[in-house]
């Protein structure tokens, strides 16, 4: 069926590099998406989001770059910081799917920052 | 997101038994969803709601019941537990809005079944 995966399962950036933190995606029919940060013993945190009819949109520290001809999306952190380790999650909402506008997740990338 | 909490935070029980997770959320919002979450497997959707009258299925429901009983809380229950239901549960929240249907996520409860 329809999924949402990574493409790293871990990475590991030095203080002060910048993380791309990658995403397929392969229905064609979702036009949501969204980047969520899961620290250790937490909830997900939403992070940013961007939508079909836009290709990059940034935030504070982040920036989601969203490639439609190749179902890929990415997430940037730049400057990283000791803060920043945790568990990443692209999500898609699952149009076409049977739970509505429900959220499809992928397996996560965990960002390990050092010093 | 202290908007959204959910009780207990941490639970162990042995199997057999009757749970009940509660959520509770302050942000008004009227879709509420249930998700579990195993190690390398992400988050699963069990159970959604959008008011109070719409209860859906979600990828995973067999095993588990959920009750919506006002716009603020949602509760998920697992009638006779087992030890395969054992992971981290969340409860989410999130306004009608078509596709931008950003949710917001609970603290999580850990189940532990015995």
């Amino acid at each position: 069926g329809e999924s949402v995966g990574l493409h790293l399962p871990t990475l590991s950036v030095q203080e002060g590099d910048n993380s791309i933190i990658n995403c397929a995606y392969s229905n064609s029919a979702s036009d949501y998406f969204i980047w969520y940060k899961q620290e250790s013993g937490k909830g997900p945190q939403f992070i940013i989001d961007i939508r079909s009819n836009m290709d990059k949109r940034q935030g504070q520290r982040v920036t989601v770059l969203l490639n439609k001809t190749v179902k890929h999306l990415s997430l940037q952190i730049a400057a990283t910081q000791p803060g920043d380790s945790a568990v990443y999650f692209c999500a898609e909402n699952n149009k076409g799917g049977n739970s509505g506008y429900a959220l499809n997740f992928g397996k996560g990338t965990s960002l390990l920052v050092t010093p | 997101d202290a908007d959204v909490t959910q009780t207990p935070r941490n639970r162990i029980t042995k199997t057999g038994k009757r749970i009940m997770l509660e959520c509770s959320q302050t942000k008004g919002h009227d879709r509420m969803y249930w998700y579990r979450q195993d190690p390398g497997l992400g988050l699963r959707l069990i159970y959604y709601s959008f008011d109070v009258k719409d209860i859906n299925k979600g990828e995973i429901s067999d095993g588990y019941s959920v009750s919506r009983q006002a716009q603020a809380k949602f509760s998920l229950s697992l009638e006779s537990a087992i030890p395969n239901q054992t992971a981290l549960y969340f409860c989410a929240t999130s306004a009608t809005g078509g596709s931008t249907d950003t949710q917001y996520f609970g603290p999580g409860t850990r189940l532990t079944v015995l």
